[in-house]
């Protein structure tokens, strides 16, 4: 079980705008920011959002991070066949005194 | 640009230690944070620690009576051991560098390496 709650999975049509939540506490995404990874199959994880909203360089601004209270979302718009991936949210955790990530969300491009 | 490579045995046998080298190119061991993660098959990620500029040491609780994270100044590489392995340790090993600020108000892991397979097995 993992610390933070993501769905198991989620679909949308190329062009949609499809959004992945990630539930926490107080002691996590309550008190800490949230980054957000994806993972293409076969591949390491790559940094998407970090600080809650910022993107690396190279990341398309189709891509978006919020967060409110304990929780926090990825937002894709303008969906393409290349973002079928798992994605990862994680934040560091007061309690645990370490870094704790979601179980993952896959995402299927229909 | 910065980059990870992991390195070590990809087969251990049950209740020997596991020991993975990561190698770090275009940046210090000097400064950040570096961490390793992994991945069982067809499963999610897992923290597992990490080693400070400072050389301070954090280690996920279900794992640190087992773990052992350092660093090799004069290579620039750290580390990691995992003692008395069982089947439920075969994953993938990822190292990454973690960039955070001391208060740990944000901590991210902004450059990972390909990862390595470790399977444990008799």
């Amino acid at each position: 079980q993992s610390v933070l709650t993501q769905p198991p999975s989620v679909s949308g049509t190329s062009g949609q705008r499809v959004t992945i939540s990630c539930s926490g506490s107080s002691s996590n995404i309550g008190s800490k920011t949230v980054n957000w990874y994806q993972q293409l199959p076969g591949t390491a994880p790559k940094l998407l959002i970090y600080n809650d909203n910022k993107r690396p360089s190279g990341v398309p601004d189709r891509f978006s991070g919020s967060k409110s209270g304990t929780s926090a979302s990825l937002a894709i718009s303008g969906l393409q066949s290349e973002d079928e991936s798992d994605y990862y949210c994680a934040a560091w955790d007061d309690s645990l005194k370490g870094q704790v990530f979601g179980g993952g969300t896959k995402l299927t491009v229909l | 640009q910065v980059q990870l490579q992991e390195s070590g045995p990809g087969l251990v046998k049950p209740s020997e230690t596991l020991s993975l080298t990561c190698t770090v190119s275009g940046d210090s061991i000097d400064n950040n944070y570096w961490n390793w993660i992994r991945q069982p098959p067809g499963k999610g990620l897992e923290w597992i620690g990490y080693i400070s500029y400072t050389r301070s040491t954090k280690f996920n609780p279900s794992l640190k009576s087992r773990v052992t994270i350092s660093v090799d100044t004069s290579k620039n590489h750290f580390s990691l051991k995992l003692s008395s392995v069982t089947a439920a340790d075969t994953a993938v090993y990822y190292c990454a560098r973690g960039i955070s600020k001391v208060d740990k108000s944000y901590f991210y892991m902004d450059v990972w390496g390909k990862g390595t397979t470790v399977t444990v097995s008799s």
